[in-house]
């Protein structure tokens, strides 16, 4: 079946240093849609892209689709120590959720 | 707005041993997922109903886990006999007229 590919696995970062996230697939991804999930936590949407080279921002983060809809990123500016957590992207196939194994991101402040 | 909920929060129980887990979704929402996230993962689609028909089991082991949504609002998953392997954090999802999904809470299951 499909996979999602998610890199890297774990990420660590000083406090205000930036931080991205990569996302994969070797089939074309139909929307794409990226979760938060903090340490305990649940996953919380955060945003869905939809066309070819998307890119929307959220205050400090730029989420990008790519021109062949086969690759997405988040990218975080100047990270704080709230931004911990792991970050999933799921491709959205009708409702039907495939994720990737998403990125863990520490802050140390 | 009340968000999703589930319960039990955590439950542990023997290999071999059944266990249920329950979801109330948001008020008014038509679809309800139900996921499987093993520590470590991002979580996997189990079932996906629509009101209280199933669109989308494909990847539910059907010999042991069953789930059902009668009336159409909430749901419950049942494993029958459980394995060491179905250790993990069963999350319950729904969504309403637009494509974001909403998480519960989840109910951490540890087999031994």
């Amino acid at each position: 079946g499909q996979q999602v590919m998610q890199i890297p696995q774990y990420q660590h970062v000083q406090e205000g240093e930036d931080f991205t996230t990569y996302c994969n697939s070797s089939t074309t991804l139909s929307n794409i849609q990226w979760y938060k999930q903090r340490p305990g936590g649940h996953p919380v949407f955060l945003i869905q892209l939809v066309k070819s080279g998307e890119v929307k921002k959220q205050k400090r983060l730029t989420f990008q689709f790519g021109e062949a809809k086969k690759n997405s990123s988040l990218h975080i500016t100047a990270t704080q120590t709230t931004d911990v957590g792991t970050y999933f992207c799921a491709d959205n196939q009708g409702g039907k959720l495939i994720f990737g194994q998403g990125t863990e991101l520490s802050v140390k402040p | 707005e009340a968000g999703v909920a589930q319960s039990p929060r955590y439950k542990i129980i023997e290999k071999r041993q059944s266990v249920a887990f329950w979801c109330n979704p948001i008020s008014g929402h038509a679809t309800l997922y139900w996921y499987q996230q093993i520590l470590g993962q991002g979580p996997k689609l189990l079932i996906q109903f629509q009101n209280n028909g199933v669109v989308d089991d494909s990847q539910l082991p059907k010999d042991r886990f069953s789930a059902e949504r009668l009336k159409g609002v909430d749901s419950t998953l049942k494993i029958q006999p459980a394995k060491l392997e179905d250790s993990a954090v069963y999350l319950c999802a729904s969504s309403g007229s637009g494509y974001e999904q909403y998480f519960g809470p989840g109910t951490r299951l540890t087999v031994t």
